[in-house]
This record gives C-alpha cells, sequence and structure tokens, in this order.
C-alpha cells in the first residue's frame, strides 16, 4: 500500500514478544488502526490509535507516535494461533484507511 | 445481525464472462466499502457508498468495474469482460459514518480465479 510500510516477514517463537512497526506518512492523519488477518479469511479489528501513546488489550499493545509518523504493533506471549498476517492502516482526512502491504508473522514452536 | 455477508465465497470462471458479487453490510451501518486482495497485500480500495450514493469511484480498476447499492443497503460489484488479472479477492466491508473508531467491519471474501 502506498505511504505506509511495515516489514513483508517476521518470524518469533511461542511464548515470546515480538513488536510489528509501522510508518506511515503525517500530513492527513486522522488515527491507525492494526487489523489480524488469518490465510484467507478477511481481517479483523485488533486496535486503534488516534493520539499518541501506548494503547493495551490483553496480550496485545498498539503504540503511535503522531510527530514521528510511527506505531508499532506489540504480541506478548505468543501462541501459535497468533500467526497471520498483520495490517497497519491510515485513516486519512477523508476517513479513507489507506493500507499497508502487511506483515506475515510466523511463529515457531 | 451476522455481520457483513459476501456472496458467492469462491467464483470460477471463463476469461471475458461477467461475474457479479454481492455484499450484505451490517443493518445499521450506511458505508460500505468494496476492497480488492491479492496474495501478500493489503486490501486495495475500489470504491465505497454512503447510503445509496456512490461517493468515490475513481479508484475503480477500469471501466469493466463497477457497482451499486440501489436501495442503501446491500450492494453488489460487477466486472465485466473478466481477465486473468482479475482473479483476487474481493473484499466488502461497512462502517458508520463518523464513527470509524472501530474501523470497518469486513466480510468473508469472495475468491475470483479467471481461468
Amino acid at each position: 500500500g502506498q505511504n505506509i510500510d511495515q516489514p513483508t516477514e517476521m518470524t518469533a517463537t511461542e511464548g515470546a514478544i515480538v513488536q510489528i512497526n509501522c510508518t506511515y506518512q503525517t500530513s492527513g492523519f486522522n488515527g491507525l488502526f492494526w487489523y489480524q488477518q488469518h490465510a484467507g479469511e478477511a481481517p479483523t479489528f485488533l486496535s486503534y490509535n488516534v493520539l499518541d501513546g501506548l494503547e493495551e488489550k490483553g496480550r496485545f499493545s498498539s503504540f503511535l507516535s503522531r510527530s514521528k509518523g510511527y506505531s508499532y504493533l506489540l504480541l506478548k506471549e505468543l501462541q501459535m494461533k497468533d500467526s497471520a498476517s498483520y495490517l497497519c492502516a491510515e485513516k486519512d482526512s477523508n476517513y479513507q484507511l489507506i493500507w499497508g502491504a502487511g506483515t506475515k508473522l510466523i511463529i515457531k514452536p | 445481525d451476522t455481520g457483513v455477508s459476501q456472496d458467492p465465497r469462491h467464483k470460477i470462471t471463463k476469461r471475458g464472462q461477467n461475474v457479479t458479487f454481492r455484499c450484505d453490510p451490517i443493518s445499521e451501518h450506511n458505508r460500505l466499502y468494496w476492497y480488492r486482495q491479492t496474495l501478500g497485500q493489503g486490501p486495495e480500495f475500489l470504491t465505497y457508498f454512503q447510503n445509496e450514493a456512490q461517493l468515490e469511484k475513481s479508484r475503480l480498476l477500469s471501466d469493466r468495474f463497477s457497482a451499486e447499492r440501489p436501495k442503501g443497503s446491500f450492494s453488489t460489484l460487477e466486472i465485466q469482460r473478466t481477465e486473468q488479472g482479475d482473479s483476487a479477492m474481493y473484499l466488502c466491508a461497512s462502517s458508520l459514518a463518523g464513527d470509524t473508531d472501530y474501523g470497518y467491519t469486513f466480510g468473508s471474501g469472495t475468491r475470483l480465479t479467471v481461468v
């Protein structure tokens, strides 16, 4: 996706912690979403950040720095079911979502 | 409400045929979006509706693509004279205008294979 950058693939170990980074263009920014997508399935909502700081939801947390155009998704206590693609999406000034290409997360036992 | 429904789940068609996909959004959602997604990529925006009005269609991939939402409820996406490059997952999503803090709710998608 244009303007959104995230790593293509990451590998982590079951039980560990992984951080998936996302950078975006700051002009017209109205919020940052993270979605999870398992292979062959639709994306499902994980988190939304519009203010700077960390939002925690159980094992998943999302961080935003508006001045840096940067966000990350932090996954703790990784489980095998967390193997999926993680999509970063920016809500622009027209309230449309601009999507990154996704980060494929591979969890190894 | 059972969420966003898309039909069919899978469609195999011969090149040159026309195909039509249907999306039923969450009933109280007034915005409906169509996306295309290919393997290893994020969703690619095609068009969206607010109620029955199509507010953005410039991103439709070519004039072979058209979408309707005649009564502001369900929507259809039609691809005429399909090409092999049209093979992809077509996703529909819905939201409530002015309340997108929870993003969009996606349907399960229609996977199109053009042979």
